[in-house]
């Protein structure tokens, strides 16, 4: 149990529509990066939000963003889905926005794309 | 763009067999991370390796940081069901730059 909720835990979407996802940081981490882990593949690092401001990005395309709330909780927003874009999408928190540090998974949203 | 490769990519083995798995990479790391994913949950931490050459062991899993701070081992001595999961490795490139994942190792050890 690390502490790291993320809601929701399965859902299906179509072609076309948007979606948001949830992460709810473990408790005195100021730091949450989301990742996209397709199947049988390994994460891939999409983005990173240190106190509310993004602080990193990886090689995903602008329908793809982020926000970072003062609780430090975040959201993931996906537009124009895509059938690529099924995958798990996991949320990591961690310490001060550092790159070096242990990462808390979630247990991640899967995301079904028809 | 730093790669990292894993390998073997699937390894079943039986209850009381040791096994070796690996990360490779073209590239140095500042660090390298072993992580555990079980099915429907997020990858768990097992071991960070910082220093070329660096051995840590966490009971019957032996880690290894190559010298030059490119590769990375991971030894299981007598693999029980319970080590049953995907084997992540994830790197730090010295720039400071996000974590890289390897495709992982799915590992099953059966009974």
């Amino acid at each position: 149990e690390t502490g790291v909720t993320q809601s929701p835990t399965h859902l299906i979407k179509t072609r076309g529509q948007q979606v948001t996802l949830r992460c709810s940081s473990q408790s005195g981490h100021n730091t949450v990066s989301w990742y996209q882990q397709a199947l049988g593949q390994g994460p891939q690092f999409i983005f990173q939000y240190y106190r509310e401001e993004e602080n990193g990005r990886g090689n995903f395309p602008p329908r793809f963003s982020g926000l970072q709330f003062p609780n430090y909780s975040s959201e993931l927003n996906v537009n124009a889905l895509e059938l690529d874009d099924s995958a798990l999408y996991l949320c990591a928190s961690s310490l001060d926005g550092r790159y070096t540090g242990e990462l808390f998974f979630g247990e991640g949203s899967r995301l079904t794309v028809l | 763009t730093q790669l990292l490769e894993q390998s073997p990519q699937f390894l079943s083995i039986q209850e009381g067999e040791n096994l070796t798995v690996y990360c490779n990479s073209s590239s140095v790391f500042s660090s390298l991370q072993w992580y555990r994913q079980e099915p429907g949950e997020g990858p768990v931490l097992l071991v960070t390796v910082v220093t070329g050459g660096e051995v840590k062991k966490l009971k019957r899993l032996t880690f290894q940081f190559g010298d030059a701070r490119k590769d990375s081992s991971l030894h299981i001595t007598a693999a029980q069901p319970g080590d049953t999961g995907l084997y992540l490795c994830a790197g730090s490139p010295p720039d400071g730059q996000n974590f890289v994942f390897g495709p992982g190792t799915r590992l099953s050890v059966l009974p």
